[in-house]
């Protein structure tokens, strides 16, 4: 079965970049058309798309968030990895990790993990 | 970027009511059109892909249509187990976007 968890630091100062962890189990990124990305939601808000990793590599950046954004993969420990720069208060939220098809939709989602950014 | 146009923002329903929400895209997606629930405190569960096939698990009562830039969810027999959000969201185009939600509750 298919699952995956998000893991980060919890709480982080404004300036600081933040790194999330997604480790997954149930697929492989190495696999054709296998796609892991992250998403995130402020409290009582909306989802916001963050960026996606393919099975060959290929990566996708919201351009809202500029250059802060660098997603990564290990295939051999399935894990997904996300680096975000230069954090700012606006940027607490939780973050999702979710595994992604062909058809660019979130089959299966992580629990999330809550980032807030607070001096 | 695409936006998506979810209507109504929130609806309240009775048991065994027919419940349709709405998404509007700002071009053609060309059904590329995917629903989630959201229920408090949880992650999104993806209900519907390509704008009309039912995702594995996911009750017969959920249904998606729409083509173009308009598209649909309709539940049709309200359940106490389905209030929660929906989002509508576009796999066409990157940035993905979503819809800002339905708030979907029981009357």
């Amino acid at each position: 079965q298919v699952t995956l968890k998000e893991s980060g630091p919890g709480i982080l100062q404004p300036s600081q970049t933040l790194s999330l962890t997604c480790s997954f189990s149930g697929f492989s990124l190495s696999t054709y058309g296998m796609c892991v990305g992250w998403i995130r939601q402020s409290s009582g808000k909306g989802l916001e798309w963050l960026a996606n990793i393919w099975w060959n590599d290929d990566k996708y950046y919201n351009p809202s968030l500029k250059n802060r954004l660098t997603i990564s993969k290990d295939t051999s420990n399935n894990q997904a990895f996300l680096k975000i720069t230069n954090m700012d208060t606006a940027d607490t939220a939780t973050y999702y990790c979710a595994r992604a098809g062909s058809l660019e939709y979130f089959d299966f989602w992580g629990p999330g993990t809550m980032v807030t950014v607070s001096s | 970027d695409i936006q998506m146009t979810q209507s109504p923002a929130s609806l309240s329903a009775s048991l065994g009511e027919t419940v349709t929400i709405q998404c509007q895209a700002s071009e053609d997606i060309y059904s590329g059109l995917a629903w989630y629930q959201q229920k408090p405190g949880k992650s999104p569960q993806l209900l519907i892909y390509g704008a009309s096939s039912l995702q594995d698990g996911v009750p017969s009562r959920f249904s998606g249509s729409g083509s173009g830039t308009q598209y649909s969810l309709k539940i049709s027999s309200m359940q106490t187990e389905d209030e929660g959000v929906y989002f509508c969201q576009q796999g066409l185009k990157y940035p993905l976007t979503f819809g800002s939600g339905t708030k979907l509750e029981i009357k």
